[in-house]
C-alpha cells in the first residue's frame, strides 16, 4: 500500500514548538480528503489526536493543532511537554487505492 | 465503557489457519463499520478491510483481497479476521478499529493482537 511520508523523528526542548509534516499525493490529501492524526505510546493502541484536518476531540490539549495545504498536512505542538514524547502518524483516504493510507510515523523526543 | 477487546497473541506455522476476534461493547454494534489495521515494524500501518455488521457488507483493501476474510457476528457483537493459509509475511500486530463513519477518522482501537508465523 502507498503511504504518506513523515519525518522519522523530531525533537525539541520543553516549551518549544515542533511541527510534523505529512506529505501525500493528488489521490489522497491533494484530493482534499480529510487528514487525521494519532498519538501512540509504546505498547499501546493509537489515540485520535486531530480529525478533519484541524479539529480536536474533547480532552486533547489545545497545544496540538493541525493544518493542511495542497498535498501536505502538518501537526504542530505549540509548547512541548515531557508527556508528549510518543509516536505520531497521519492518516487519510486514497481514492485510487480505495482505502485508508497512513503516514510512515514520527517519533517525538523531548530533550 | 465503549471498547474493543481483542483475542490474545497467536503463534502459528506457515500454511496453518487462524481466526482472531474483536468484541465490541458500550455502543450499538450495528451502527458502525468495524475493521482491521495491521502494523508491521518498519513498514508502518496498513488497512486490511472493513465490515458493516448490520448487513455484512465487506470492503477489502486491494492488497488483502483474497488473502484474508473479515466478518462480523451481530448476535455476539464480535468481528473476526481469518486466514486459511498463513505466511511468514503475515507476522504483525493486528488492531481492530472503528471509524466514526466509512473511511473517516478512527475513534476507537482495540488493544492489538500479535500474530507470529514461524516454522
Amino acid at each position: 500500500q502507498s503511504m504518506l511520508t513523515q519525518p522519522p523523528s523530531v525533537s525539541g526542548a520543553p516549551g518549544q514548538r515542533v511541527t510534523i509534516s505529512c506529505t501525500g499525493s493528488s489521490s489522497n490529501i491533494g484530493a482534499n480528503y480529510d487528514v487525521h492524526w494519532y498519538q501512540q505510546f509504546p505498547g499501546t493502541a493509537p489515540n485520535l489526536l486531530i480529525y478533519g484536518d484541524s479539529m480536536r476531540p474533547s480532552g486533547v490539549p489545545d497545544r496540538f493543532s493541525g493544518s493542511k495545504s495542497g498535498s501536505s498536512a502538518s501537526l504542530a505542538i505549540s509548547a512541548l511537554q515531557a508527556e508528549d514524547e510518543a509516536d505520531y502518524f497521519c492518516q487519510s483516504y486514497d481514492i485510487v487505492l480505495s482505502t485508508y493510507v497512513f503516514g510512515t510515523g514520527t517519533t517525538v523526543t523531548v530533550l | 465503557e465503549v471498547q474493543l477487546v481483542q483475542s490474545g497473541a497467536e503463534v502459528r506455522k506457515p500454511g496453518e489457519s487462524l481466526k482472531i476476534s474483536c468484541k465490541a461493547s458500550g455502543y450499538r454494534f450495528t451502527n458502525f463499520w468495524i475493521g482491521w489495521v495491521r502494523h508491521v515494524p518498519g513498514h508502518g500501518l496498513e488497512s486490511l478491510g472493513f465490515v458493516h455488521p448490520a448487513d455484512s457488507d465487506t470492503r477489502y483493501s486491494a492488497s488483502f483481497e483474497g488473502q484474508v476474510t473479515i466478518s462480523a457476528d451481530k448476535s455476539l457483537n464480535t468481528a473476526y479476521l481469518q486466514w486459511t493459509s498463513l505466511q511468514a509475511s503475515d507476522t504483525a500486530m493486528y488492531f481492530c478499529v472503528r471509524p466514526v463513519m466509512a473511511w473517516s477518522q478512527i475513534d476507537l482501537w482495540g488493544q492489538g493482537s500479535v500474530v507470529t508465523v514461524s516454522s
